[in-house]
């Protein structure tokens, strides 16, 4: 159990183009998703902490409206990246937990490789 | 806020020996720590965790120790293989399920 989905694992495209990326936990309910950012030899960096049905909890940093955050249900996050630009090309990754309260432990996507041309 | 520090940074060891990783934290709120192995590529995958009220925890070859006085956990892995190599990464929470990470540790496994 507790099987993250991550959708697209790579995204290749142009300059000033807006990427949605879906995050889909298929057998359990996720109160709380979080996106982090990876890049190479690095650790994972927190962007957000996204809570089904109200706004995403932004990390010092992040631009919100650089990166925007729904969830929607409890199965679905979804991060866009808009208006991208080569700066932005890195490895996202989304993970889930059944409990926003107390510690359970995170079950990652497989992440997506997102390079701006 | 929670930081994390992670060492050492490689770890080469060969083949049946053992590999331990250690970490700090800086807040002692934190109550959960987690450690993650990730494969070039893929995704951080829980191998084990632990939680404040409980000082080890072991699954097989794996095994992690926590000393909440001193602020540091530790991650040990006996009889190491070579499909044990890969990043690990371990954590801390004090709530809320967020994590903050250690820097990771690049594990070799010699054969």
């Amino acid at each position: 159990g507790a099987v993250v989905s991550q959708h697209p694992s790579w995204v290749i495209c142009k300059s000033g183009t807006s990427v949605k990326i879906e995050c889909r936990s298929l057998d359990f309910q996720a109160t709380t998703m979080f996106w982090y950012r990876q890049f190479p030899k690095q650790s994972l960096m927190l962007m957000a902490t996204s809570n089904e049905g109200s706004k995403a909890t932004y990390e010092q940093g992040v631009e919100k409206d650089k990166f925007l955050i729904n969830h929607a249900s409890l199965t679905l996050s979804t991060l866009t990246v808009t208006s991208a630009h080569p700066e932005d090309s890195s490895f996202y990754i989304c993970s889930a937990s059944r409990d926003s309260v107390s510690n359970q432990p995170q079950h990652f996507g497989d992440g997506t490789r997102l390079s701006i041309l | 806020g929670e930081n994390v520090e992670q060492h050492p940074s490689t770890l080469s060891v060969q083949e049946g020996d053992s590999a331990v990783i250690k970490c700090t934290y800086s807040d002692s709120a934190s109550n959960y720590f987690p450690w993650y192995k990730q494969e070039l590529g893929k995704r951080p995958q829980l191998i084990i965790d632990i939680r404040s009220n409980v000082g080890e925890k072991k699954d097989q070859r794996i095994a992690v120790t926590l000393n909440k006085t001193a602020k540091h956990f530790s991650l040990h892995i006996t009889e190491t293989q070579p499909e044990d190599s890969a990043v690990y990464f371990c954590a801390a929470s004090k709530g809320g399920n967020k994590l903050v990470f250690g820097a990771g540790t690049i594990l070799r496994v010699k054969s």
